[in-house]
């Protein structure tokens, strides 16, 4: 069983500022990884797929990198609206997903 | 494309519920189906999964309880939950996998909640 570590589990931060989130897992899960964004009340929502592999109609400011059993997210220049709880998940074996990172606006 | 749980609702310990994911715009059959569920104020969790090929797999959490299934003629996905306990409480959702080899979930149902309590 593949666990994801997700850090840090909580962030505030100022419009403008970079956000990193870090996703490790227990062992290699090559770039089968996936970050989702998720407001209050609502579903998850793709944001990276494949580690750093881009999704139409995220806007550019959200990036990925890593492989392996390292991951990050990266939230260049915060928005407002970027309030929301970030998850990581690997399907490099059946699903797993990390515990979250929750990021709000001062 | 769009899913859509139904079947949610307070449930007594020990019940059974049966979950449905209605999908219009693709075929469901034909990808990698998942559900997944959310304990109030608690992260995602992995319940079960079905391949196109019709093979199933489940959390540890609820291996002997639920079932996954899929109905082809009416293209939608079912969870059949069985001796239902208080930490199944969640709301559950139904995801798709992209397809083309990519197991990334690229749309989500609304979710459903199911409350356990007596």
């Amino acid at each position: 069983e593949i666990v994801l570590t997700q850090s840090p589990d909580f962030q505030s931060v100022t419009p403008k500022e970079k956000v990193t989130i870090t996703c490790r897992a227990s062992q290699s899960i090559g770039s089968s990884l996936h970050w989702y964004q998720q407001k209050p009340y609502q579903s998850p929502k793709l944001l990276i797929k494949y580690a750093s592999q881009s999704i139409s109609g995220v806007p550019s400011r959200f990036s990925g990198s890593g492989s392996g059993t390292d991951f990050t997210l990266t939230i260049n220049s915060l928005e407002a609206e970027d309030a929301a709880v970030y998850y990581c998940h690997q399907s490099s074996s059946l699903l797993a997903f990390g515990g979250g990172t929750k990021v709000e606006i001062k | 494309v769009q899913l859509v749980e139904s079947g949610g609702g307070l449930i007594q310990p020990g019940g059974s519920l049966r979950l449905s994911c209605a999908a219009t715009g693709f075929t469901v059959s034909s990808n990698f189906m998942s559900w997944v569920r959310q304990a109030p104020e608690k992260g995602l969790e992995w319940v079960s999964v079905i391949y196109s090929g019709g093979a199933t797999y489940y959390a540890d959490s609820v291996k002997g309880r639920f079932t996954i299934s899929r109905d082809n003629s009416k293209n939608t996905l079912y969870l059949q939950m069985n001796s239902l306990r208080a930490e199944d409480t969640a709301v559950y959702y139904c995801a798709r996998a992209e397809g083309s080899g990519s197991y990334a979930l690229d749309y989500w149902g609304q979710g459903t909640l199911v409350t356990v309590s007596s």
